[in-house]
């Protein structure tokens, strides 16, 4: 079935430092792809997302690219801020009902 | 942009009774989702539905009802409550498959 991997946490950087958070997926066909941020206390903000191999989703310093060779979809950020300490999720959809989370993936930034 | 409310950020209740948490949406989606999110078990599925009146059983329906009267407006409904169904739960809305879902704020609920 579908499933979706993310790599354990907490990631601990310090600001303006590189982040990547690895995600792979198992899926049939071609789902798309998404990454979520939750911030404490809150629920889920979609952060970015991509349809089809090759695309890349970008919003807010954050990029990801469908890499359909790999299963891939790693979150990766040039300059980490300490606003940016959330839990992030990677989701696919299986194209009919399901959004299939990943554990997520907290990150702390410190000044 | 998508706009999902959902009415209460913390709630209270005693075991036994009847819980509503209410989820209203304003961009005419088809499709809404019932989720719960807990510590280690990440989020799980309860009921989603898409069409009004129309309802289907996510991955963990026990426990838990859903009414869809209106379009808008999707209501998840714990039948007699207990002390396990304490958790996060959190309302989505899409426009169709394949596409995003937007989440609202979520509930803390606390069954005492």
């Amino acid at each position: 079935g579908n499933s979706v991997t993310q790599m354990e946490g907490p990631v601990t950087l310090s600001e303006e430092a590189f982040l990547t958070i690895n995600c792979t997926y198992t899926a049939t066909g071609y789902p798309s792809l998404f990454w979520y941020v939750q911030y404490p206390g809150e629920g889920l903000q979609l952060l970015l997302k991509a349809t089809k191999a090759d695309d890349k989703g970008s919003n807010k310093g954050f990029e990801a690219t469908y890499r359909k060779e790999t299963t891939s979809f790693h979150l990766e950020k040039g300059s980490v801020q300490v606003s940016d300490s959330a839990v992030y999720f990677c989701a696919l959809s299986d194209g009919y009902n399901k959004l299939i989370f990943g554990a997520g993936t907290r990150l702390a930034v410190h000044p | 942009d998508v706009k999902v409310t959902q009415s209460s950020r913390y709630l209270v209740k005693r075991t036994g009774e009847k819980v509503f948490l209410e989820c209203v949406q304003d961009m005419d989606h088809e499709n809404m989702f019932w989720y719960r999110q807990d510590p280690g078990l990440g989020l799980r599925l309860i009921y989603f539905s898409y069409d009004v009146k129309m309802k289907e059983k996510g991955d963990i329906p026990e426990g838990y009802s859903v009414s869809r009267e209106k379009k808008e407006r999707f209501s998840l409904i714990l039948e007699s409550a207990s002390t396990n169904q304490t958790s996060m739960y959190l309302c989505a809305g899409r426009t169709g498959r394949n596409q995003p879902q937007h989440f609202g704020d979520g509930t803390r609920l606390s069954i005492l």
